[in-house]
C-alpha cells in the first residue's frame, strides 16, 4: 500500500541553523501538506502546495518558513533560521486529486532546537 | 483556534464495548469530516470519513454520524478492541474557496481499552 514517507526521522538543531525537512508524498498525489503538533497541543495546519506554488499558508508560516518541490519526487519543508518554538512534530501529508478529501499522513519528524 | 473541538480529553472503555468519542465545531463552511487515529511517534491514519449531506457512514466497526443543526460528531467503534487504543482526533474541511483541502484539528481524544 503507498504511503508518505519522511526523513529525517528525528532532527536535533542549535537555535539559528536552518533546518531541512523532507517528505516523499504518495506518487500519484497532487495535493502536498505540512501539518505542525507541538508537544500536547493541535496538530496545526502550516502550508498547502499545489502545481508547484503555496495554496494557502497559516500565519505560522512566516518568512523564516519555505516548501518546494525540487524534483518528481520530494517536498520539502526549509526553516531558514530555527527558534526554540520551532520544536514539534513535523508532518507531511498528500491527497489525491479533484474531489478527494481524505490526505494520508507521513510518520512525522521530530525537531529538537536547543 | 476552537473551530474544531474534543471536549473529552480521555475515555477508558472495557473491551468489546462500545466506544463514542464526540466532536464539535464552529464554522459552518465545513462540509466534510474526517476521523484520525494516532499511535505515539507515529502519523496520524485516517479512519474514516463523511460528507455533509449525509447523516451516518459505516465502516466495519466504525461508524461516524454527522448532526449539521448541532454542529456535532461521533465515531462510534463496536466491539471495541485493546488495539483500538490510540489517541482519535477529528478534523474538518471546508471546500471551496481558498480553504478546499486544509484540515482543522481537534485537541484529540486518548482512547483505552481494557482487556
Amino acid at each position: 500500500e503507498p504511503e508518505v514517507t519522511q526523513t529525517p526521522s528525528h532532527q536535533v538543531t542549535q537555535m539559528g541553523q536552518e533546518v531541512i525537512l523532507r517528505c516523499v508524498p504518495i506518487s500519484n498525489h497532487l495535493y502536498f501538506y505540512w501539518y505542525r503538533q507541538i508537544l500536547g497541543q493541535k496538530v496545526e495546519f502550516l502550508v498547502s502546495f499545489y502545481n508547484n506554488e503555496i495554496s494557502e499558508k497559516s500565519e505560522i508560516f512566516d518568512d523564516q518558513f519555505s516548501v518546494e518541490r525540487p524534483d518528481g519526487s520530494n517536498f520539502t519543508l526549509k526553516i531558514r533560521s530555527t527558534k526554540l518554538e520551532d520544536s514539534a512534530m513535523y508532518f507531511c501529508a498528500s491527497r489525491g486529486s479533484g474531489g478527494e478529501v481524505t490526505q494520508y499522513f507521513g510518520p512525522g519528524t521530530r525537531l529538537l532546537v536547543l | 483556534d476552537q473551530q474544531v473541538k474534543q471536549n473529552s480529553p480521555s475515555l477508558s472503555v472495557q473491551e468489546g464495548r462500545i466506544s463514542i468519542l464526540n466532536c464539535d465545531y464552529t464554522n459552518s463552511m465545513f462540509d466534510y469530516f474526517l476521523w484520525y487515529k494516532k499511535y505515539p511517534a507515529e502519523g496520524p491514519t485516517f479512519l474514516i470519513s463523511i460528507s455533509s449531506i449525509k447523516d451516518k457512514n459505516e465502516d466495519g466497526r466504525f461508524t461516524v454520524f454527522l448532526n449539521k443543526s448541532a454542529k456535532h460528531l461521533s465515531l462510534h467503534i463496536v466491539p471495541s478492541q485493546p488495539g483500538d487504543s490510540a489517541v482519535y482526533f477529528c478534523a474538518a474541511s471546508a471546500r471551496g474557496g481558498t480553504s478546499y483541502g486544509k484540515l482543522t484539528f481537534g485537541q484529540g481524544t486518548i482512547l483505552t481499552v481494557h482487556p
